[in-house]
């Protein structure tokens, strides 16, 4: 059974800062992972979805790695703004077009 | 072009009411997930529907019904509900198929409360 982790469950850090959010799978059978982004009260958004055969994908200040390898994600926020204070989760897709969700690092960025 | 609508967004019900949340997407896409999402736990398949006409259990169906009553909507349904089915329940769709899949979409959410 696929497992999805994320580390740390919360993040507080100054505006401007630059910050990373871990994501780890437990079966790299994966046909892709993807990165969201969910506001309080709110849905989820994607953000960012890297290919099982890419490396990393890059959308303005935001870059997601993937080494399916050895089961693991990054999402790099470059110079944080209080804007990006939200719940960030990672999924990977698995066979019948499955979502496995980890539990979210819930970020705040202090101004 | 709304993406993906889910009624109502707020429900309170009684222990052993039942109730359907639905769900509706205009994007034309063929896969529709419903998830529920608690404190901790992330977001946990309850039912899917790779296509119109199919149904499929997740993660955690028991106590749960859905109806894919045509491409565009995809209900889910609590025939006696429980306090531990107090959650907030998210409805999604996928653009692409199996192995190629290209964004997901999700609806707003209903905060559901069983008391």
């Amino acid at each position: 059974k696929q497992e999805v982790t994320q580390i740390p469950a919360a993040l507080s850090v100054p505006e401007g800062e630059n910050l990373v959010l871990n994501c780890s799978f437990t079966d790299s059978a994966i046909y892709n992972l993807q990165w969201f982004r969910q506001d309080p009260g709110k849905g989820l958004t994607s953000l960012l979805l890297i290919q099982s055969s890419q490396r990393e994908q890059t959308s303005g200040r935001l870059n997601a790695s993937l080494d399916k390898s050895s089961g693991r994600s990054t999402l790099y926020i470059a110079a944080s703004q209080p804007g990006d204070s939200a719940t960030y989760l990672c999924a990977v897709e698995t066979s019948g077009s499955r979502l496995t969700f980890g539990e979210g690092t819930q970020l705040t960025v202090n101004p | 072009n709304a993406g993906v609508t889910q009624t109502p967004k707020f429900q309170v019900l009684k222990t052993g009411q039942s109730m359907t949340l639905q769900c509706a997407q205009d994007m034309n896409h063929n896969s529709m997930y419903w998830y529920r999402q608690d404190p901790g736990m992330g977001l946990r398949l309850i039912y899917y529907s790779a296509s119109e006409g199919t149904t499929d259990k997740g993660e955690v169906p028991n106590g749960y019904n859905v109806s894919r009553l045509n491409k565009r909507e995809f209900s889910l349904r609590l025939e006696s509900a429980a306090p531990s089915q107090t959650s907030v329940y998210f409805c999604a769709t996928l653009r692409g198929s199996e192995g190629s899949i290209t964004e997901a979409f999700f609806g707003q959410g209903t905060r559901l409360t069983v008391v």
